[in-house]
């Protein structure tokens, strides 16, 4: 079974920085195109950031400048570089495999990461 | 692209049929996705591409729509459907409703 495995999160100043993982298991990260979707306490998801197959990558607007996704293909693994912090940022950040083949759906998720930023 | 779902809340009895639906922005193709969301769990997906269920997904699921209105419609709800329920689109960067929370009475 396909599996994605989050790790990194934790409490955080504003202003601070933090980098989120997240290992692929049966599948190959760089054949994908892979996401990080975050929800707040009681909210929504909200998508933050893709890299797509080829490698480009793009942005929430809320997070653009501050944070960088990337991808290690030897560690088959996704990274997202949280750097300058803001108290909003708080959420369950989740990565997410999605599918070009079924309508660009998210289709595995992790259980997710808890990230809270706080004085 | 903004996704407005409705109702935001409601409440029906097992066995009845339950339609939640979603209004678009913006005219969507067809990348129009529709996941079930479990207290401490990560997000589902139930079906892909407005109308195609994905595999392992009880068939009482469907999906349907054009342009900008789609709808999730459980055809007899089971007391495991309890849940929030989100529309996403991927047409563009991809966005989310607000959610639709599913209570049995």
């Amino acid at each position: 079974e396909v599996q994605l495995v989050e790790s990194g999160g934790g409490l955080i100043q504003p202003g601070g920085s933090l980098r989120l993982s997240c290992a692929a298991l049966r599948f190959a990260v760089s054949d994908n195109y892979m996401n990080w979707v975050r929800q707040a306490p009681g909210k929504g998801p909200e998508w933050v950031s893709v890299i797509y197959s080829g490698g480009s990558t793009f942005y929430a607007d809320s997070v653009k400048g501050r944070f960088t996704i990337s991808r290690d293909i030897s560690r088959n693994t996704l990274y997202l570089q949280m750097n300058n912090l803001e108290v909003d940022d708080t959420a369950v950040y989740y990565c997410a495999r999605r599918l070009v083949a079924a309508a660009e759906a998210m289709d595995v998720w992790g259980k997710g990461t808890t990230v809270i930023v706080s004085s | 692209i903004q996704l407005t779902q409705s109702p935001s809340s409601l409440s029906a009895s097992v066995g009845d049929r339950v339609t939640i639906t979603c209004r678009a922005s913006e005219r969507v193709t067809k990348n129009l996705n529709w996941y079930q969301q479990k207290p401490g769990e990560a997000p589902k997906l139930l079906i892909y591409g407005i109308f195609s269920l994905q595999g392992g997904v009880p068939s009482r699921f469907s999906g349907g729509g054009y342009g900008t209105d789609f709808t999730l419609t459980i055809s007899s709800l089971q007391p495991e459907d309890s849940a929030i329920y989100y529309c996403q689109q991927s047409e563009k960067a991809p966005s989310f409703g607000g959610g639709t929370k599913v209570e049995i009475e």
